[in-house]
């Protein structure tokens, strides 16, 4: 069963703190993205990634940067955590069809 | 205005209701995607179409390509249904899927 792993489903922070989450898919894919869901807002693209040390801004990348030293792997990094950063936070690969973790809700105290 | 415009934005119904999502898009698009979330779990791809009709079990989605515009319909609702109904266009060429809002669906028994 192909997946892509989310390394923690909950998380609380404290303001300030670097946060990394981390992503992890088994599928080969070449394509790797980073979203936040909020009440209202829907999917938001923070970060996208075509290949290996490759990214792409997305629609809201200020506050955070990522990392894709593997194929597999693509990691989330918010620098300086803040309040406003409290989100649902979805990592998914693929092309046409996407693959989604099952998300970090990550709180930011 | 979002490029990807879903309708409602909840919706209640009664077990057994026969029930429509709509979503309508302003990019041209190479393919339509509905995907559901159930409360606390992660995304999951329903129907990926790009002309005419599909249909998996009681669930059916439609697209008119001139009018740019598709629905999801549930026969026979059921509590289980329950969910956030999403959709996404993908765009031509290796560009991320641009979604909608959400639709949150709740089926009372």
């Amino acid at each position: 069963d192909v997946k892509v792993t989310q390394s923690s489903r909950y998380l609380v922070k404290r303001t300030g703190e670097k946060v990394f989450l981390e992503c992890v898919q088994d599928m080969d894919h070449e394509n790797m993205f980073w979203y936040r869901q909020d009440p209202g807002l829907g999917l938001r693209l923070i970060y996208f990634s075509y290949d290996v040390k490759m990214k792409e801004k997305g629609d809201i990348p200020e506050g955070y940067s990522v990392s894709r030293e593997k194929k597999e792997r693509f990691s989330l990094i918010l620098e300086s955590a803040s309040t406003n950063q409290t989100s649902m936070y979805l990592c998914a690969s693929g092309i046409d069809g996407y693959t989604f973790g099952s998300g970090t809700r990550l709180t930011v105290v | 205005k979002n490029e990807v415009e879903q309708s409602p934005q909840n919706l209640t119904a009664q077990e057994g209701e026969f029930i429509t999502i709509n979503c309508s898009y302003s990019v041209g698009i190479s393919a339509l995607h509905w995907l559901q979330q159930h409360p606390g779990g992660g995304i999951v791809s329903l129907f990926m179409l790009s002309s005419g009709k599909k249909k998996h079990g009681r669930l059916i989605a439609t697209i008119n390509i001139q009018e740019k515009h598709s629905s999801l319909h549930i026969t026979a609702s059921h509590p289980r249904d329950s969910a956030v109904y999403i959709c996404a266009a993908s765009r031509s060429g290796n560009t991320p899927l641009v979604f909608g809002k959400g639709t949150r669906l709740s089926v009372i028994a």
